[in-house]
């Protein structure tokens, strides 16, 4: 079973509006990671907040954390066309027999300007 | 441009057939890391290498091998290529634990 889905698995907004992406897992992390994926390309590295912190910002993104309910949040504010992509959030949990962390299935966003 | 860099982008084999991925990062990362990707599925770990030297089985090894040839270089080896081996490839490296990965552009093979 998959350790973190994101939900929804598509989301369409406009320009100018804000996306809300939420993950939920199910174990205990050490920390939890999102990504970006444009069609075509790489995965690339958005952000990464530890177990022990709760929010984190990078310019228009900002990621919530709560332990208690397993979840996280990927806020990306004043959208532009350019954030059209898929999104990723991966676990990298407490206790796991090798040095990996776990993608979720991710969520497809359109940006429409 | 520092990063990973993955050959080829594009193969199509024919099943049976043998080809082997390359990947090379020049972070000086410690782990390196072989993802496939397939439509609503996310990514899962083929292999992994903790460290130069050492290389251990994801989820979804089977019908693989790879080699960490050194610390920059991380291999991934199809010995009979199989339609189920369609997919994406994507390569990665992080530092460690704590740290986010960094990923190659993919290797899109085709098995026919």
């Amino acid at each position: 079973s998959q350790q973190g889905e994101e939900d929804p698995q598509a989301l369409s907004i406009q320009e100018g509006e804000n996306a809300t992406m939420n993950c939920s897992y199910k174990t205990s992390i050490n920390n939890l990671q999102w990504y970006r994926q444009n069609s075509g390309r790489g995965l690339v590295h958005l952000i990464l907040i530890r177990s022990n912190e709760r929010e984190k910002h990078s310019g228009r993104l900002r990621v919530t954390l709560d332990t208690s309910k397993k979840s996280s949040s990927l806020l990306i504010t004043a959208s532009r066309a350019a954030d059209t992509a898929s999104y990723f959030c991966a676990t990298d949990a407490v206790g796991t027999s090798y040095d990996k962390v776990i993608f979720g299935p991710g969520t497809s966003l359109s940006v429409i300007p | 441009n520092a990063g990973v860099t993955q050959t080829p982008k594009f193969q199509v084999l024919k099943t049976g057939q043998s080809m082997t991925l390359q990947c090379a990062q020049d972070m000086n990362h410690n782990s390196m890391y072989w993802y496939r990707q397939d439509p609503g599925m996310g990514l899962r770990l083929i292999y992994y290498s903790a460290s130069e030297g050492t290389t251990d089985k994801g989820e979804v090894p089977n019908g693989y091998n790879v080699s960490r040839l050194n610390k920059r270089e991380f291999s991934l080896r199809l010995e009979s290529a199989a339609p189920s081996q369609t997919s994406v490839y994507f390569c990665a490296s992080r530092a460690g634990k704590p740290y986010g990965y960094t990923f190659g552009s993919g290797t899109r093979l085709t098995v026919v």
